[in-house]
């Protein structure tokens, strides 16, 4: 099983900043995804970081909110960018495993970010 | 359209007896894996247990095990013998074949009383 450390692991931020969230995985892995959940919600996929190209978005996510970077097969970084109240969420960073018909998802321990 | 019900927003159990939180999907895909995962309050998923569609047998995990009716579309998870530090929200997920894209559900907060 995969090794995901985040960071950081909270934070609170002013509104209109950015803030890069990193994701390191102890082994080399084919798929890493970013989730987010919003307070008392459940986890909705942001998008799919792809080591050598531009990261795929899941509708109603856009690059210039929300850029990803993916430069090796451990490692990516989620940036959210000009921030508002409402991107307080904990945001997920999760790589895949195969396991028979289903993937298995590999979870870091979250970043909760507030921001005023 | 593929989705993952949670009808229970909260759950209480008393500690050392079992507790069944209740998941039903829809799909029309025929292959597809069904997914528990418990979230504490420090934020971080960790994986329970999984259930492909053509697995024949329930699955189980040590004390957690998954009521799996198919024809009902139904992936229940059964916890044995609670303990304290099970207090936490579960999410019940699935996912489709040669895909990484999950689908979440609501989730259930479960409550462990001493």
């Amino acid at each position: 099983s995969a090794v995901i450390s985040q960071k950081p692991s909270r934070d609170i931020c002013q509104r209109g900043t950015s803030l890069t969230i990193q994701c390191q995985v102890d082994s080399q892995v084919t798929m890493m995804f970013w989730y987010r959940q919003q307070p008392g919600q459940s986890l909705t996929l942001i998008a799919t970081a792809n080591q050598g190209s531009e990261a795929t978005y899941e509708s109603g996510f856009v690059i210039d909110k929300f850029p990803i970077s993916r430069p090796n097969l451990t490692f990516s970084t989620l940036t959210v960018s000009n921030m508002s109240p409402e991107d307080s969420s904990i945001y997920l960073c999760s790589v895949g495993d195969v396991m028979g018909l289903g993937e298995k998802l590999f979870f870091g321990s979250g970043t909760q970010l507030s921001v005023l | 359209a593929q989705k993952i019900t949670q009808t229970q927003p909260g759950m209480f159990v008393q500690e050392k007896e079992a507790v069944t939180l209740d998941c039903t999907y829809d799909t029309s895909d025929p292959s597809y894996g069904l997914f528990w995962y418990k979230q504490p309050s420090s934020g971080e998923m960790i994986f329970l247990i999984y259930q492909g569609s053509y697995d024949q047998q329930n699955a189980t995990e040590g004390r957690y095990s998954l009521n799996f009716q198919k024809a009902r579309k139904s992936a229940n998870l059964v916890i044995s013998a609670s303990q304290l530090g099970d207090s936490a929200m579960y999410f019940c997920a699935m996912g489709l074949s040669g895909t990484y894209k999950y689908i979440f559900g609501t989730g259930t907060r479960l409550k462990v009383l001493a």
